[in-house]
């Protein structure tokens, strides 16, 4: 199972609105409603900001929200601040048992 | 408040075999199904294996398919990752994961909730 396709940087001003792609095919992104973010500081673990493609975890800022559309799901970050600069992976199930694929991570910059 | 914590991490040489752990506190472990995902040093996240509550399903990536066992003790709250044959390629932090129930009794859902720090698994001669 080949792994989802996500930008390797984007960048943003402090206030500013960032989206964050990820494109898989009907097999995974496409095919169901099981898509989750996650966002991991330098050292850290990943932390749940996103899953089944648009719910929050409670205790994540509602500036981060998520949306899908086709075979491309969408991680958006409202009102940047400098806490958000982080890599974010993307992760979809991928329809069989319990296989679940993850994007190569996209390091987000905060100008 | 929910913690994994990871151990038994270490350098090994390739065909080796080690054994990982996780300590899980804070929920009810037997509750939940569980998942190992590891990060290669600079590269992305990947899925390993995952098991049910009672230890009775258990699944893996191709890649670790006959040489990785996933087990649990739930009187222990605890989690296992044997790794046998062990390959450079299997060098990454290896993360302890919690997922969340699914929309029917006994299934798990497709992420995960809570992550443990990781242990650093490095093989090579």
């Amino acid at each position: 199972q080949s792994a989802l396709t996500q930008p390797r940087s984007v960048s943003g001003s402090p206030g500013q609105s960032v989206t964050i792609s990820c494109t898989g095919t009907s097999s995974d992104v496409g095919g169901y409603n099981y898509v989750s973010w996650y966002q991991q500081h330098p050292g850290k673990a990943p932390k749940l900001m996103i899953y089944d493609v648009s719910k929050r975890p409670s205790g994540v800022p509602d500036r981060f929200s998520g949306s899908k559309s086709g075979n491309t799901a969408s991680l958006t970050i409202s009102g940047l601040q400098a806490e958000d600069e982080a890599d974010y992976y993307c992760c979809s199930y991928a329809g069989s048992y319990f296989l679940v694929v993850f994007g190569g991570g996209t390091k987000l910059t905060v100008l | 408040e929910v913690q994994l914590v990871e151990s038994g991490g270490g350098l090994v040489q390739p065909g080796g075999s080690l054994r990982l752990s996780c300590a899980a506190s804070g929920f009810t472990f037997s509750s939940y199904w569980m998942s190992w995902v590891r990060q290669a040093p600079g590269k992305g996240l990947e899925w390993v294996a995952n098991i049910k509550q009672d230890g009775s399903e258990k699944y893996y990536v191709d890649s670790v398919k006959g040489r990785f066992t996933i087990s649990r003790d739930n009187a222990k709250n605890s989690l296992y990752l044997q790794m046998n044959s062990l390959r450079a390629e299997d060098t990454a932090v290896y993360y302890c994961a919690r997922v969340p129930p699914g929309d029917y009794y006994g299934s798990g859902s497709y992420y995960f909730d809570y992550w443990g720090q990781g242990t650093l698994v490095t093989v090579s001669s």
